[in-house]
């Protein structure tokens, strides 16, 4: 079973520039997450997607952060303009349903640095 | 809200020993779960072991098992005969529905 595939592994940007990361969850996972994790913490949820719906966008930093999940399967999340703080990397998860014991599988993550 | 709390930045264990990483937690809310994961240097975060808030016995998953006191708040993980290979970072995580990370505990195996 293939894993969580997250593109570009790296990105080098200048700060207001934009960028865009992908995602492609497991096959049949209905539950994608985006998180932001910084240097020396743990991930942060930015946004929760439910089949094409959001859950949860309640730290997603809407004015220069946005994410979609067009027909349910792979997402896109970009960041317009960027900031020295959003220096991070960016990790994808995903899961069979969204619920409090349901395991998720997390992609190997876009290490994004703001110079 | 809920919080999570791992008071060890860095551990050190020799190779074959048993290692315990520690986690406290908060939350109000009576139903939740408890997860670790692992980090490597690669980025990719593993799942180890899932406690759920109702379950009575404490979770185990081959060399992992979680060492959950309720009234503690506590949900430690304990990893017996360390491999060179478990050197990364640990996370402890807790979900009443969304996923709450800690800072995390770097864990070195030493030959």
């Amino acid at each position: 079973e293939a894993g969580v595939a997250q593109s570009p592994r790296y990105k080098i940007i200048e700060k207001r520039q934009s960028v865009a990361f992908w995602c492609n969850p497991i096959s049949g996972h209905a539950t994608l997450y985006w998180y932001q994790q910084i240097l020396g913490q743990g991930p942060k949820l930015l946004i929760q997607f439910q089949n094409n719906g959001v859950v949860d966008d309640s730290q997603l930093p809407k004015d220069r952060f946005s994410a979609e999940r067009l027909k349910g399967v792979d997402s896109t999340l970009k960041i317009q303009p960027a900031k020295l703080e959003d220096s991070a990397v960016y990790l994808c998860a995903s899961s069979l349903v969204w619920g409090q014991g349901w395991e998720q599988y997390f992609g190997p993550g876009t290490r994004l640095t703001v110079t | 809200a809920q919080k999570i709390t791992q008071t060890q930045p860095g551990m050190f264990v020799q190779e074959k020993e048993a290692v315990t990483l520690d986690c406290t937690y908060d939350t109000s809310d009576q139903s939740y779960g408890l997860f670790w994961y692992k980090q490597p240097s690669s980025g990719e975060m593993i799942f180890l072991i899932y406690q759920g808030s109702y379950d009575e016995q404490n979770a185990t998953e081959g060399r992992y098992s979680l060492n959950f006191q309720k009234a503690r708040k506590s949900a430690n993980l304990v990893i017996s005969a360390s491999q060179l290979g478990d050197s990364a970072m640990y996370f402890c995580a807790i979900s009443p529905d969304k996923l709450i990370f800690g800072t995390g505990t770097r864990l070195q195996v030493f030959p």
